[in-house]
């Protein structure tokens, strides 16, 4: 059974800094993994996808990485901004159906 | 450019009333179309999703239906609400298998 967990499950840290969100999956056998952000009482923003022959995929200040060998992939923020303070989910997609593996989130505040 | 729209943006329902949320999306063709809840503090839950018109997986048994009665068209419905039906309730559509694109949500709140 496919489990995702994220942690830390909440971050803070001054604005700046650059800084690493984790996304670990006990199933390697995956389709591809999606990084969302969600702002409060907001619905989901999409920001990278990561196929499975990939290792990682870039976005602006954001870089998503994938090593399904350990089961991780990281989602690395470059000089954080208070506009990043949000709720960051990863999400697996299986190979047998469309349902996406939920992590529980990073709730990232960034301290101006 | 593709967007999604769900309307309304809030709804307040007594017990036992009827619902209705209606998912719609601009700009693309024959889209994978899904509904998800996401409970006070919880993570989200796929309710309902589909492939085509006509064509409904249902994720998890409830009192919740959904149908796809035109390409770009997407109905969450309930006969009669619960307490637990409370929470906040998202469309996102795909191509095929991949990103997934979510709409801004419903808050629903029965009372």
């Amino acid at each position: 059974k496919q489990e995702v967990t994220q942690i830390p499950a909440a971050l803070s840290v001054p604005e700046g800094e650059n800084l690493v969100l984790n996304c670990s999956f006990t199933d390697s056998a995956i389709y591809n993994l999606q990084w969302f952000r969600q702002d409060p009482g907001k619905g989901l923003t999409s920001l990278l996808l990561i196929q499975s022959s990939q290792r990682e995929q870039t976005s602006g200040r954001l870089n998503a990485s994938l090593d399904k060998s350990s089961g991780r992939s990281t989602l690395y923020i470059a000089a954080s901004q208070p506009g990043d303070s949000a709720t960051y989910l990863c999400a697996v997609n299986r190979p047998s159906n469309y349902q996406l593996i939920w992590g529980a989130g990073t709730k990232l505040i960034i301290k101006p | 450019s593709q967007t999604i729209h769900q309307w309304p943006a809030t709804l307040v329902q007594p017990v036992g009333s009827p619902l209705s949320l209606e998912c719609t999306v601009e700009g693309t063709s024959n889209p994978n179309l899904y509904w998800y809840r996401q409970a006070a503090g919880r993570g989200l839950q796929l309710l309902f999703y589909s492939v085509g018109i006509g064509q409904i997986s249902s994720e998890v048994p409830q009192n919740l239906s959904a149908s796809r009665p035109q390409d770009r068209q997407f109905i969450l419905s309930s006969k009669k609400l619960l307490l637990s039906d409370s929470g906040f309730y998202l469309c996102a559509w795909s191509v095929g298998r991949d990103a997934q694109y979510f709409g801004p949500g419903t808050r629903l709140t029965v009372t």
